[in-house]
């Protein structure tokens, strides 16, 4: 059974930069039975809705959320099984629990881990 | 970013049967259709359908997705305590490249 796991700070400073692990089990990031997925990072402020951050496809592109892009980063390691977000110049207005997600169909989440921008 | 229309909130009594809409346009719910999650409070959304219908393994057949045009449905049949949560709508944008999803739809089951 495909897993996801979040892990990172539960605080961060504003104007700093949040740094996020996701961490998969029960398969690879790199494939799975011979099919290639994409991964990606969604955030739910307290009380929200969904918003999508960003999504890197298995082609190698990476596309990220145009109100987020110019402070968003994502990667993949694919020998360590994770893929990683950074978002940089954080304000109180990126606080919001950030989960990780299999895409395109979103099929497995992690837990959710909730990141709180606070001095 | 323009996002999904969904309306805010539904309530159905128990055993009845509740269709959520959400609403997009032909670079997203028209052209590749959406995905539908439940939520429940507290905890991370979990995938009912995905792009139109395609119900994983797991998911009671209650729950069934369809299309017209720009707008997905849900429908959810012999409505039960537990169908109480919110209810999004997903979908990739091809002409934005982008994700957009709904705002979300509450529904209380009395």
């Amino acid at each position: 059974q495909l897993q996801l796991q979040e892990s990172g700070p539960g605080l961060v400073k504003p104007s700093e930069t949040l740094s996020l692990t996701c961490t998969v089990s029960g398969g690879s990031v790199s494939s799975i039975s011979g099919t290639r997925y994409s991964w990606g990072w969604i955030r739910q402020p307290p009380g929200r809705g969904l918003e999508w951050i960003g999504t890197f496809f298995y082609s190698g592109t990476t596309y990220y959320n145009p109100s987020l892009k110019s402070r968003v980063t994502m990667s993949i390691d694919t020998s360590n099984n994770q893929f990683s977000l950074k978002l940089s110049s954080v304000t109180a207005a990126d606080t919001a629990v950030y989960y990780c997600a299999r895409h395109p169909d979103l099929d497995y989440w992690g837990q959710g881990t909730l990141v709180t921008v606070s001095s | 970013q323009a996002g999904l229309t969904q309306p805010p909130s539904e309530s159905k009594d128990l055993g009845q049967t509740a269709t959520l809409t959400c609403t997009g346009n032909s670079n997203n719910v028209g052209d590749e259709g959406a995905a539908w999650l439940q939520q429940h409070q507290g905890h991370p959304p979990k995938m009912l359908s995905y792009r139109n219908n395609n119900r994983p393994s797991g998911i009671s057949e209650r729950f069934s997705a369809s299309r017209s045009g720009n707008t997905a449905s849900l429908t959810i049949t012999g409505l039960q305590p537990e169908d109480e949560a919110d209810y999004y709508c997903s979908a990739w944008d091809s002409s934005l490249s982008a994700r957009v999803f709904g705002g979300g739809t509450k529904l209380t089951v009395l």
